[in-house]
């Protein structure tokens, strides 16, 4: 089974700090999309950011960058300047290309809460 | 906006009726998937179209679930006999764009009484 895991159930931060959410996966596919999807309050999934992952470059979004370390299977995203706005669960989500039809496998999820 | 619209946002039902919710992507990419979503977890695949075969079913969909997707652009899952256990958030979405992103609507909530 591809599992997904999100070893830290809650996170906190302030307000223009920088936070780190892991994410590891298992997969023995070598054709694969990463995701990281936030849910806000409103609970509409969002998309934060991609990786592909027969690129070495690791994604950045504005705020947003990741670490991919496609050989310990991690994938881990860092928020910088963090805003109140980013308060949601964090979601990171492997995309694999060959046997699953392309369907997204979901972690348990990252509940970020940023404070003033 | 994901480009991908679900209707009825929130339902409230009775034990034991039928619901059905309807997903609209406003793209008319062939892959639609709808997922379902409980409280404080992550989403779980429910099933898969490409165009209007449904080419992959999780276990997760006993057989009081059916969908569709008739002409292949928006599609249809229904709930028959529903339980208090069907109470979840019902998630579609498709791919589009570079990089075969997938986006989500909005959601369909369900609350079974």
């Amino acid at each position: 089974a591809q599992t997904v895991t999100q070893s830290q159930p809650e996170m906190s931060v302030q307000e223009a700090e920088t936070v780190t959410l892991s994410c590891t996966y298992d997969t023995s596919e070598s054709n694969y999309y990463l995701f990281w999807y936030k849910q806000p309050p409103s609970r509409q999934m969002i998309l934060v950011i991609r990786q592909e992952a027969y690129k070495q470059q690791n994604a950045t979004e504005n705020r947003f960058s990741v670490n991919f370390q496609k050989a310990a299977k991690s994938f881990s995203l860092k928020i910088s300047d963090s805003q109140l706005g980013d308060t949601a669960m964090y979601f990171c989500a492997p995309r694999y290309c060959g046997t699953s039809y392309g369907k997204l496998t979901f972690g348990q999820g990252t509940i970020l809460t940023v404070h003033p | 906006d994901t480009g991908v619209s679900q209707n009825p946002r929130h339902k409230i039902t009775k034990r034991g009726q039928n619901v059905t919710f309807r997903c609209d992507p406003i793209s008319e990419h062939n892959r639609l998937y709808w997922y379902r979503q409980t409280l404080g977890q992550g989403p779980e695949f429910l099933t898969y179209f490409q165009n209007e075969a449904q080419l992959e079913k999780s276990r997760l969909l006993s057989d009081r679930f059916s969908a569709e997707r008739p002409k292949g652009s928006f599609s249809t899952l229904e709930i028959q006999r529903t339980e208090q256990g069907d109470s979840a958030m019902y998630l579609c979405a498709n791919v589009q764009g570079p990089g075969n992103t997938i986006y989500f609507g909005e959601g369909s909530w369900l609350t079974v009484v």
